[in-house]
């Protein structure tokens, strides 16, 4: 089946660094692909959604300055958490979808962010 | 605005079945998902079913939509430790446009008892 690979798997840094965090699709196009973020014993929460060639939209709630999303071509989609806290720390995961409905979505491995 | 609901934990004996419960608000999903998420992974998509079907089995998965009750379930026969894991029940109000992202429940924890 389709692969979608996140990367890092884990990231530790310091309060006030720029994180960036990869999703890529490994064997299909993905024209849209999701940013989510879990909270531990807490649900999946969606944070945008990302377009190729086009600017993300934002869930409500979610500072668009702080989580800069790139989706700058069909396979590769980037979300960088500028200035990280600790109150950012979370687990991320992306999804991409190759296909017009969610059937064919498929999940990134996520990534751990750890800010000290 | 949409909403998912699913219990946190169920604990079942090896050998058993598990039936994993959740139930949605919003009346205009039109397909419903089964993710499973092992410690520290992604999401693996399990099983889906759309909204015009009563039922749909996959091997030892079968899941159950009520949909005048907005209920759904997700019966695994014969639980193996293996099965261990977080499930999360997952819904897409299909509005025929774009591609939206999912709301999904908290996740169910399946604890097997040796």
């Amino acid at each position: 089946g389709a692969v979608v690979s996140q990367h890092p798997s884990r990231v530790i840094c310091k309060s006030g660094t720029s994180v960036k965090i990869e999703c890529r699709s490994l064997d299909f196009q993905a024209t849209t692909m999701f940013w989510y973020r879990q909270f531990p014993k807490k649900s999946l929460m969606l944070m945008a959604t990302s377009n190729e060639g086009s600017k993300a939209t934002y869930e409500q709630g979610v500072e668009k300055d702080k989580f800069l999303i790139n989706h700058a071509s069909l396979t590769l989609s980037t979300l960088t958490v500028t200035s990280a806290h600790p109150e950012d720390s979370s687990f991320y995961i992306c999804s991409a979808n190759s296909g017009a409905t969610n059937e064919k979505l498929f999940f990134g491995s996520g990534t751990q962010l750890s800010v000290l | 605005g949409e909403d998912v609901e699913q219990s946190l934990f169920l604990s079942v004996r090896e050998g058993d079945s598990s039936v994993i419960n959740c139930t949605y608000t919003d009346s205009s999903s039109t397909y419903l998902y089964w993710y499973k998420q092992e410690p520290g992974a992604g999401l693996q998509l399990l099983t889906y079913i759309f909204s015009n079907m009563d039922m749909k089995q996959d091997q030892r998965l079968t899941v159950l939509l009520n949909k005048k009750d907005k209920h759904l379930s997700l019966r695994i026969a014969d639980t193996q430790t293996g099965d261990s894991a977080i499930y999360f029940c997952a819904e897409w109000p299909y509005s025929g446009g774009g591609a939206d992202g999912l709301t999904f429940g908290k996740g169910t924890h399946l604890i097997i008892q040796p």
